[in-house]
């Protein structure tokens, strides 16, 4: 079975400055999906940044950009110009290339300082 | 379209109740995902819906929970006999059938709280 770990259980971070959340995974799998969500108060989940294993680039959006180190198994977020409203709880999660259900980490609490 | 609805908000029940949740998907969409998010924890997946037929159940899924989509469109999670330990925020998610480019919106779920 999969699993996703995020060893950081807290982050902050100063407004403008960039900070990295860290996520490493495990499985046996060559073909897969990566995604980090973010879970703000409101509760609803909303996609931040999605990665196909198969692809040696590594995606970004904006001031959201992942660090895809396959071989190492990890897929680190790293926010670029951290903005009050980045503040949230940041799930990694994996799922398989013909699955169906998305495994999560156990999130990273990001606090924005001004 | 104002996105997946989720009723109730919040649930506060009685240990050996029945509850029963409500998730209204993004209209044209045709899978339907249940997760299970603990205090603390990311969300479990419970089971997922392809247009009306239940297709995947999570063996976190005990014979206490039942979940249903009649004609593809709005679904159902119920609990049988509440207990402790499932005190927890049930999220509905959904997606157009689209494997290469699936992209997951979710509700703000329903939190549940069994005393």
């Amino acid at each position: 079975a999969q699993t996703v770990t995020q060893s950081q259980p807290e982050m902050s971070v100063q407004e403008a400055e960039t900070v990295t959340l860290s996520c490493t995974y495990d499985t046996s799998e060559s073909d897969y999906y990566l995604f980090w969500y973010k879970q703000p108060p409101s509760r609803q989940m909303i996609l931040v940044i999605r990665q196909e294993a198969y692809k040696q680039q590594n995606a970004t959006e904006n001031r959201f950009s992942v660090n895809f180190q396959k071989a190492a198994k990890s897929f680190s977020l790293k926010i670029s110009d951290s903005q009050l409203g980045d503040a949230a709880m940041y799930f990694c999660a994996y799922r398989s290339y013909n699955g169906n259900k998305l495994v999560f980490g156990a999130g990273t609490i990001l606090r924005v300082k001004s | 379209d104002t996105g997946v609805s989720q009723d109730p908000r919040h649930k506060i029940t009685k240990r050996g109740q029945n509850v029963t949740f409500r998730c209204d998907p993004i209209s044209e969409h045709n899978r339907l995902y249940w997760y299970r998010q603990t205090l603390g924890q990311g969300p479990e997946f419970l089971t997922y819906f392809q247009n009306e037929a239940q297709l995947e159940k999570s063996r976190l899924l005990s014979d206490r929970f039942s979940a249903e989509r009649p004609k593809g469109s709005f679904s159902t999670l119920e609990i049988q006999r509440t207990e402790q330990g499932d005190s927890a925020m049930y999220l509905c998610a959904s997606s157009l059938n689209n494997r290469l480019n699936e992209k997951l919106f979710f509700g703000s779920g329903t939190q549940l709280s069994v005393l």
